[in-house]
């Protein structure tokens, strides 16, 4: 049964330390997508590789945010330095030309 | 800018009690309009994907339905474990693989 699966499920950081989340994509998709979810924004996409190259990353605070695609098996967002408005839950989702299958999320608290 | 609405924000029914929940989208081209769902605490789960005005999907007791500027998910005899946050999403021609999702309606099932 081929996953997304995302590390770590939950993080707490205090403000200004540096946050890594990984994705693994299923293997064969090729596009890679990294959202975050909140309350009161809900779903936004930060952006999306296809074949591990960048397309979109226009929803990402440059500033502080960074996504890279080592390999097409790892996927990382980087947030550095974090700060509290951060703190939402993150999640990772692949797929080929339409559907996207999501992972389990990162839950993300910024104090 | 695409954008999704989706009416009701919270449902609450009866077990058995047929109903509906709405996506109304404004899309430049529409390339797909997509239904997850997401139980608390995970990620969303792919149930449809719809293309064109006209096409119906089936799932078990939901059924997605698509016009030119909404769609709908019919839910019918619905049973506790139909509770959960159903997601629209709507993929433009000129946003490549982008999803742009709507706020979600919270639907609960009583027993």
């Amino acid at each position: 049964d081929a996953r997304v699966t995302q590390t770590p499920r939950h993080k707490v950081t205090e403000m200004g330390q540096e946050v890594t989340m990984r994705c693994q994509p299923i293997l064969g998709h090729n596009t890679v997508f990294w959202y975050r979810q909140t309350m009161m924004q809900g779903l936004e996409l930060l952006a999306y590789f296809r074949n591990r190259a960048p397309l979109d990353d226009s929803g990402m605070p440059k500033d502080r945010f960074s996504a890279e695609m080592p390999d097409a098996t790892l996927a990382t967002l980087k947030i550095q330095p974090s700060e509290p408005r951060d703190s939402a839950v993150y999640f990772c989702a692949s797929g080929g030309d339409s559907e996207q299958f999501f992972g389990p999320g990162t839950r993300l608290t910024v104090l | 800018e695409d954008q999704v609405t989706q009416s009701p924000e919270a449902l609450r029914l009866q077990e058995g009690e047929s109903s509906s929940l709405n996506c109304s989208y404004t899309v430049s081209g529409l390339r797909g309009l997509f239904w997850y769902r997401q139980d608390p605490g995970k990620g969303p789960e792919f149930l449809f994907t719809l293309y064109s005005a006209g096409e119906e999907k089936e799932k078990e007791r939901l059924k997605a339905t698509l016009t030119k500027k909404e769609s709908f998910l019919h839910i019918t005899a619905p049973k506790p474990e139909d509770s959960a946050t159903y997601l629209c999403a709507v993929q433009g021609i000129q946003g490549a693989q982008k999803l742009v999702f709507g706020q979600g309606t919270r639907l609960t099932i009583n027993p």
